[in-house]
């Protein structure tokens, strides 16, 4: 079965630290994609990867940065995670191309 | 810019009543169109998709079809069952962000027995 793993399920943090949210697909696709998930606001687009060592913009990347060094793995990170950036993490991956995406379970991270 | 957006929930039926979730969108071209499911804990899931005009996703007795002429693609289930307590996404993909998905806030269903 074709999966996307995020390795953190939950995660507590405290302001000023520096956290790093894991994504690795097994489904050899090209572009990746980071949402966070907050209620009444829905799946906003933090940042994508077209590729290996590529990485564009999403609505929200303020606060963020990425790393795609290999093709199964896209990492997020938070340089210094602030209180406003507790939510639920949402990797996902495609083939390029293709329209469909595939999630992982996602990572639900609380910042002190 | 490309947008969806859809009903508010929460939605709340008792099974096997008739589900319908509006969903309209905005767009400069011809998106394609989606809804997702997140079930309690998970991540999300296709549940169906339409490509283009008139074309009719469907998937586990779910329902949609992309309507251009009211740019809507609701989603309905003709009875629903307390396994379908989830919540509901409706989305498009973004020409100009790597066909990114753009969603809509999410509306939450819980079908009681």
């Amino acid at each position: 079965d074709v999966k996307v793993t995020q390795s953190s399920r939950y995660l507590v943090k405290r302001t000023g630290e520096k956290v790093f949210l894991e994504c690795v697909q097994d489904m050899d696709h090209e572009n990746m994609f980071w949402y966070r998930q907050d209620p009444g606001l829905g799946l906003r687009l933090i940042y994508f990867s077209y590729d290996v060592k590529m990485k564009e913009k999403g609505d929200i990347p303020e606060g963020y940065s990425v790393s795609r060094e290999k093709k199964e793995r896209f990492s997020l990170i938070l340089e210094s995670a602030s209180t406003n950036q507790t939510s639920m993490y949402l990797c996902a991956s495609r083939r390029s191309g293709a329209n469909v995406l595939t999630f992982g379970a996602g990572s639900r991270l609380t910042v002190l | 810019g490309d947008s969806v957006t859809q009903m508010e929930g929460p939605v709340t039926l008792s099974e096997e009543a008739f589900l319908t979730i509006n969903c309209t969108y905005t767009a400069t071209g011809y998106p394609s169109l989606f809804w997702y499911v997140q079930y309690p804990g998970e991540g999300l899931q296709l549940l169906l998709k339409a490509t283009k005009a008139d074309d009719k996703g469907s998937n586990k007795g779910f329902e949609a079809t992309y309507r251009k002429e009211t740019t809507s693609f609701h989603l309905e289930k003709g009875s629903v069952q307390v396994s379908d307590s989830a919540v509901y996404f409706c989305a498009l993909n973004l020409e100009d962000s790597g066909y990114a998905l753009n969603f809509g806030k999410g509306t939450s269903l819980l079908v009681t027995p």
